[in-house]
């Protein structure tokens, strides 16, 4: 079975400052995706950016960008310039042949002005 | 992009009623919709998957006769929590798959489900 692992229940960032926010999986399949998602208090889940596994090259969303390690199975999210509104709660998702994403616990995500 | 609708937001219900959430795909075909459930501070939990024209497929642990599934077209799935105690009040959210084979899935708004 898959899992997926945030060990970082907390995190804190200074305002146009920039954090790192940690994500491990485990997986036997060859194919799959992995996401992160934000869940604002509003609770409605918005992808941030997704990575295909058989892509080499890191993906990038304007101040949102992922460390892809296949082989250590980590994803990692980095958010530059860190702003007022990315205060949520980040969660790394795993999606493999099933269709259903599997979430890690999740990263309460605090922006200090 | 694609749009799930939710609905409703939040209900709240007396213990022993059943209520239906339902999960619609607006601008594209879904044959596989999936329900969540989240507890506060958690994370969110795979309840079934719902697939069009067919049975569902729950997790380990779910009672399907509790959480009644339905996916009658492929851009409704609804969700019936029967007989509902304070300890089904939890947060429930659907996602869908566009039919083609994309990889993303879109979520609903999700639902507040108070049991009282």
């Amino acid at each position: 079975a898959q899992t997926v692992t945030q060990s970082q229940p907390e995190m804190s960032v200074q305002e146009a400052e920039t954090v790192t926010l940690s994500c491990t999986y485990d997986t036997s399949e060859s194919d799959y995706y992995l996401f992160w998602y934000k869940q604002p208090p509003s609770r409605q889940m918005i992808l941030v950016i997704r990575q295909e596994a058989y892509k080499q090259q890191n993906a990038t969303e304007n101040r949102f960008s992922v460390n892809f390690q296949k082989a250590a199975k980590s994803f990692s999210l980095k958010i530059s310039d860190s702003q007022l509104g990315d205060a949520a709660m980040y969660f790394c998702a795993y999606g493999g042949s099933q269709g259903n994403l599997i979430f890690g616990k999740g990263t309460k995500l605090s922006v200090k002005p | 992009g694609a749009v799930v609708s939710q609905h409703p937001s939040w209900v709240i219900c007396k213990s022993g009623t059943s209520v239906k959430i339902e999960c619609r795909s607006l601008d594209f075909q879904a044959t596989t919709m999936f329900w969540y459930r989240q507890f506060p501070k958690q994370s969110l939990m795979l309840m079934a998957t719902s697939n069009e024209g067919s049975k569902a497929t729950y997790e380990q642990g779910v009672e399907k006769d509790k959480f009644l599934i339905n996916h009658a077209s492929l851009t409704l799935s609804t969700l019936t929590v029967t007989s509902a105690h304070p300890e089904d009040s939890s947060f429930y959210i659907c996602s869908a798959r566009d039919r083609r084979g994309k990889t993303e899935a879109f979520f609903g708004q999700g639902t507040r489900l108070t049991v009282v």
